[in-house]
């Protein structure tokens, strides 16, 4: 029982180029999250899936896409990124009702 | 919107001494949760203790327990024995729970705490 996996765990890219991070569940949660953490900000909700099928905008989504590719799976795609989205990134996953998010262990992400 | 306060940046505290964390928040709803979160220097964010809005009882994990002051919007962290090992950044975190699945968490801003031996 993996958890939240995420992949990368780093990466570089350069002004311009584009990526997906990857994040997978195995405990059947409906629900999956795309948090940013930056310093001195603590973490923000960038996109979430309350379900297969289903997507939301969080408080920063703008640069950003999600793509919730069956009930495990949800990626969060930058198509050109920029030296603001420098940031760590953790996915995370909740059942309905059960009031508690588990987290993956993060990407760091730096746009040079 | 909710938000959540962390006025302490940084603290440091020496080891077998209890430490504080404070934390106060902003909601208009009566039903919530709260949270304090852990993350180490791995990264990795680790759930220390949850408390239901609902509840008037303190939560309390062997050496954590939390001061939930509903009225004054306040949720305070205390860490009795502190040990090396709880060298980290605390997060106080706010939901509204939902039976839809979005259950968003709002974070504060975090407190470093640094543990001396």
């Amino acid at each position: 029982n993996a958890g939240v996996t995420q992949t990368p765990k780093f990466q570089v890219l350069k002004t311009g180029q584009s990526m997906t991070l990857q994040c997978a569940q195995d405990m059947n949660h409906n629900s999956m999250y795309w948090y940013r953490q930056d310093p001195g900000m603590g973490l923000r909700l960038i996109y979430y899936s309350a379900s297969e099928g289903t997507t939301d905008k969080g408080e920063v989504p703008n640069g950003y896409n999600v793509s919730r590719l069956n009930k495990r799976e949800f990626s969060l795609r930058l198509e050109s990124a920029a030296p603001s989205q420098t940031s760590v990134y953790f996915c995370a996953s909740s059942g309905y009702g059960y009031n508690e998010q588990f987290f993956g262990p993060g990407t760091r992400l730096t746009v040079l | 919107a909710q938000t959540v306060t962390q006025s302490q940046p940084e603290m440091s505290v020496q080891e077998a001494e209890t430490v504080t964390l404070s934390c106060t928040y902003d909601t208009s709803e009566n039903n919530y949760y709260l949270f304090w979160y852990k993350q180490p220097p791995s990264r990795q964010m680790i759930l220390v203790i949850r408390q239901e809005a609902y509840k008037q009882q303190n939560a309390t994990e062997n050496r954590f327990s939390v001061n939930f002051q509903k009225a004054a919007k306040s949720f305070s962290l205390k860490i009795s024995d502190s040990q090396l090992g709880d060298t980290a950044m605390y997060f106080c975190a706010f939901m509204k729970p939902s039976n839809f699945g979005n259950e968003k968490l709002t974070f504060g801003t975090g407190t470093r705490l640094t543990i001396i031996p």
